[in-house]
């Protein structure tokens, strides 16, 4: 069975960086891209960008660049995304998902709260 | 990057009722798009994807059409568990981009 387990919810302070794991089992790690999702209270889906497990190459939407870094280790099938100088415009849930052209599997989502 | 215009944002309908959602693409994406059903606290699940396949598991009530720049996604004979949000999202190359959504509610 595939599946994608992120970390716990996150309180941290403005401009405090924070990384987010996303363990995944059930399948081949290195065979499938994981991207990165934003959902804003109440709002829509953000694509954040991707990695590609198999040689670590990565694509970002140009909003993120900057503010999100993504990094694999291949020993435990882990994906990370590190957000850094953080504000409250980055308080929202975040999810990794599995990339098979669209997104076939969801992690449950990690809620990023950025307050003092 | 291409913009994604969903509708309607909201719509109540009643068990049984049949609905259809639309999804309009600011260029041509062939049938690249994909549709996401997400329930209140949950991640979103996949339903269809190259506009008109159901993905695993997915009820057949559920069905995809479109191509190009317009879409939509019609559940026939609505069941309970159907309400929550939808999304639909182009797949056709970074940077993906999703529809604003729309909540289906129990009338």
């Amino acid at each position: 069975e595939v599946q994608l387990q992120q970390s716990g919810p996150e309180l941290v302070k403005p401009g405090a960086s924070e990384k987010i794991s996303c363990k995944t089992s059930g399948y081949t790690f290195t065979a499938y891209n994981i991207h990165w999702v934003k959902q804003s209270h109440g709002k829509s889906l953000e694509w954040i960008g991707y990695i590609y497990p198999y040689n670590g190459g990565t694509g970002y939407n140009q909003k993120f660049k900057g503010k999100a870094t993504l990094t694999v280790d291949n020993s435990s099938s882990t994906a990370y995304m590190e957000l850094r100088s953080l504000t409250s415009e980055d308080s929202a849930v975040y999810y990794c998902a599995r990339h098979w052209g669209y997104f076939d599997y969801w992690g449950q989502g990690t809620t990023l709260i950025v307050s003092s | 990057d291409i913009q994604m215009t969903q509708s309607p944002a909201s719509l109540s309908a009643s068990v049984g009722e049949t609905v259809t959602i639309t999804c309009r693409v600011s260029e041509n994406i062939y049938s690249y798009l994909a549709w996401y059903q997400q329930k209140q606290g949950k991640s979103p699940q996949l339903l269809v994807y190259n506009a008109k396949t159901l993905a695993e598991g997915v009820p057949s009530r559920f069905s995809g059409s479109g191509s190009g720049t317009q879409f939509s996604l019609t559940i026939n004979s609505m069941q309970p568990e159907d309400f929550g949000s939808y999304y639909c999202q182009h797949h056709y190359g970074t940077p993906y981009t999703f529809g604003g959504g729309t909540k289906l509610e129990i009338k």
